[in-house]
């Protein structure tokens, strides 16, 4: 059982690039998000979705974008990169929203440093 | 929105001694979530938490939550090199009930022999 699979594990980006981060999982999750953790920041939330078609904004959605076309995947895309988006990024999903009392599962994370 | 606050930020204890690391939260607790994450890796979920009173054991890991204090507690028994990581609480972000977790900004444990 693969469950949350990030890809890549790690990129080198310029400033200015654009790239998608990648996330897929294969538990039928209905609900899933991107966090990014940086040192003394603890982990902030950038996108979530709670199901196909269906995203909205979270803490810090400022310079990415989100789509939600199938159950599996969770694409986060960055438009133009920035320095301060040298971050590390994780995708959880989960079967349904915290509020049901559902444990997130969580990738790997995708280590990117933006020069 | 929901803030947690994690005590302490870091700690160091020496093989076979007992930890506890606290979550206190700025809103009614309704559900807590304990995870652990090593250096590098993604967060492994340990316990989850749903009333308040509860009290949850896994190996030598028991997490508590006191519901009346909107606070929980993770202690650690005998303590292994194996429980090095950093230690992350969970919470229900409140707002519309469909905003993922929100989570405090971690205890790094270190054990050294």
């Amino acid at each position: 059982n693969a469950g949350v699979t990030q890809t890549p594990k790690f990129q080198v980006l310029k400033t200015g690039q654009s790239m998608t981060l990648q996330c897929a999982q294969d538990m039928n999750h209905e609900y899933m998000s991107w966090y990014r953790q940086d040192p003394g920041m603890g982990l902030r939330l950038i996108h979530y979705s709670v199901g196909a078609g269906i995203t909205d904004q979270g803490e810090v959605p400022n310079g990415y974008n989100v789509s939600r076309s199938t159950t599996e995947d969770f694409p986060l895309r960055l438009l133009s990169a920035a320095p301060s988006q040298t971050s590390v990024y994780f995708c959880a999903s989960s079967y349904s929203r915290p509020a049901f009392n559902q444990p997130q599962h969580f990738g790997d994370g995708t280590r990117l440093s933006i020069l | 929105s929901q803030e947690l606050e994690q005590s302490p930020q870091s700690l160091i204890v020496q093989e076979g001694k007992n930890l506890t690391i606290n979550c206190t939260s700025s809103k009614t607790l309704y559900g807590l979530y304990w995870y652990k994450q090593k250096y590098g890796e993604g967060l492994i979920f340990l316990m989850m938490l749903q009333k308040g009173g509860e009290e949850k054991s896994h190996e030598k890991i028991t997490a508590k939550l006191d519901e009346k204090k909107q606070q929980s507690s993770l202690h650690i028994t005998a303590s292994q090199p194996s429980h090095a990581g950093i230690y992350l609480c969970g919470a229900d972000g409140g707002g519309s009930g469909n905003t993922p977790l929100v989570f405090g900004k971690g205890t790094r444990l270190s054990v050294i022999a």
